[in-house]
């Protein structure tokens, strides 16, 4: 099974600032025969399921904000709030979709400094 | 508008069974692949079970192989997850959600059911 591990496990960060939240899949999530990194990454609010923001390591979901964004390859990735807003308190989780089990991260709770 | 919506969740005592339902509405179903996810109080995701379009195919996590059985009846555009010797380990909010490829990301969740195993 790929293990996903996210740090930090918990950042605070002030109101229009950047928040980076990175993930390390324990094998690479790349598959090189269509250069797709299959790494997707989940925002959940308290009481609410998760929402998909970024698929395929970087590409934004419909209706996601562009400050959200996504970067990596094979096997490190990171998950950009590029000006924090109010509405972004969550836990984010990243998720590889490689292969069965397809398994998230342990989750990153972000707060308002 | 897309959506599922889950149902059948409870309190049940350890050793019994549980049978969660997802309606899909707003899109061909058996087009998709479907999963179960679940999540303890304050703790985070874990993948439980899928099922391909057609039905065919499944696949479980180890922690729950050979005690719950996904299946789907496309004809009614509803999943299911049949949990049966349930333990206290098993208690968590339970999300359907929703997969267009074998290796995709799960765009579309449902709400979540919540199931407590307690005596």
């Amino acid at each position: 099974d790929i293990v996903m591990t996210q740090s930090p496990d918990s950042l605070a960060v002030s109101l229009g600032e950047r928040a980076t939240i990175n993930c390390k899949s324990s094998q690479s999530v790349l598959d090189s025969s269509n250069n797709k990194n299959y790494l997707g990454w989940y925002q959940q609010k308290p009481g609410q399921p998760p929402k998909l923001l970024i698929y395929w390591a970087s590409t934004r979901e419909s209706g996601v904000p562009d400050r959200f964004s996504g970067s990596g390859s094979g096997t490190d990735f990171t998950l950009t709030i590029s000006s924090l807003q109010a509405e972004d308190v969550a836990v984010y989780y990243c998720q590889q979709y490689y292969s069965t089990p397809p398994d998230f991260g342990q989750g990153t709770r972000l707060e308002i400094k | 508008e897309m959506q599922l919506v889950e149902s059948g969740g409870g309190l049940d005592q350890p050793g019994g069974s549980l049978r969660l339902s997802c309606a899909a509405s707003g899109f061909t179903f058996s087009n998709y692949w479907m999963h179960w996810v679940r999540q303890a109080p304050g703790k985070g995701l874990v993948w439980v079970s899928r099922i391909t379009g057609d039905g065919s195919n499944t696949a479980y996590a180890d922690s729950v192989k050979g005690r719950f059985t996904i299946s789907r009846d496309n004809a009614k555009d509803t999943l299911y997850l049949q949990m049966n010797s349930l333990r206290a380990e098993d208690t968590a909010v339970y999300y359907c959600a929703r997969t267009f490829l074998s290796r995709d990301a799960f765009d579309i969740w449902g709400q979540g059911t919540m199931v407590t195993v307690s005596s």
